[in-house]
């Protein structure tokens, strides 16, 4: 049981490159989600998506997109990375919360160490 | 302001001990409110979940909400080394918004 898969999990990029963080769940969740997590910061939410063809900004949007073309797939771009976007990066999945059912737990990748020089 | 906030500590107690931590948020709206709890180098997992206002109790865990007052808590009863880790609130305002978190609480439990 696969869960949420993030690659790679170790990178360094030079100041202006781009790259693509990859997230994948195997559990038909609904909802998708990637964070970054910095010293005393807690998680950030980038972007989010409640379904295929659906994105929306989170609290710390700017230099990042996203899109999600399949329900499985929620892949995180630098377009230009800068030194500010060295950090933790973590995805995240779900099931929408229900109040007689489910809680909507937050299934999270083991996270994406990116390094920006 | 941020939307939620929390102690960051650390917050350092001995075995056994009881521990409160604590979240305070600004927007009403919130009505799905999260623990998790992340351990070093770990993604976070799901501790306690609770919808609306009142209590809930698993364990040692007891999550409370106060949305008058717009106060969270989880209480930790007969703390043990294994529970020293991060803990973060984290909430939502519909079933199908985003997950908001706080910047979490670094606990130690010393033996």
């Amino acid at each position: 049981n696969a869960g949420v898969t993030q690659t790679p999990k170790f990178q360094v990029l030079k100041t202006g490159q781009s790259m693509t963080l990859q997230c994948a769940q195997d559990m038909n969740h609904e909802y998708m989600s990637w964070y970054r997590q910095d010293p005393g910061m807690g998680l950030r939410l980038i972007h989010y998506s409640v379904g295929a063809g659906i994105t929306d900004q989170g609290e710390v949007p700017n230099g990042y997109n996203v899109s999600r073309s399949t329900t499985e797939d929620f892949p995180l771009r630098l377009l230009s990375a800068a030194p500010s976007q060295t950090s933790v990066y973590f995805c995240a999945s779900s099931y929408f919360p229900s109040v007689l059912s489910n809680t909507g737990e937050l299934f999270f990748g083991e996270g994406s160490r990116l390094t920006v020089l | 302001q941020k939307e939620v906030e929390q102690d960051p500590g650390p917050l350092s107690v001995p075995e056994g001990a009881i521990v409160s931590l604590n979240c305070t948020y600004s927007n009403s709206a919130f009505q799905y409110f999260m623990w998790y709890r992340q351990y070093s180098r770990k993604g976070p997992e799901l501790l306690m979940y609770t919808y609306s206002s009142g209590n809930k109790e698993d364990g040692r865990f007891t999550a409370q909400v106060d949305k008058s007052s717009k106060y969270i808590s989880l209480f930790i009863r007969d703390s043990q080394p294994s529970d020293s880790a991060t803990y973060l609130c984290a909430m939502r305002k519909t079933s199908y918004d985003k997950v908001i978190f706080g910047p979490g609480t670094s606990l130690s439990v010393i033996p």
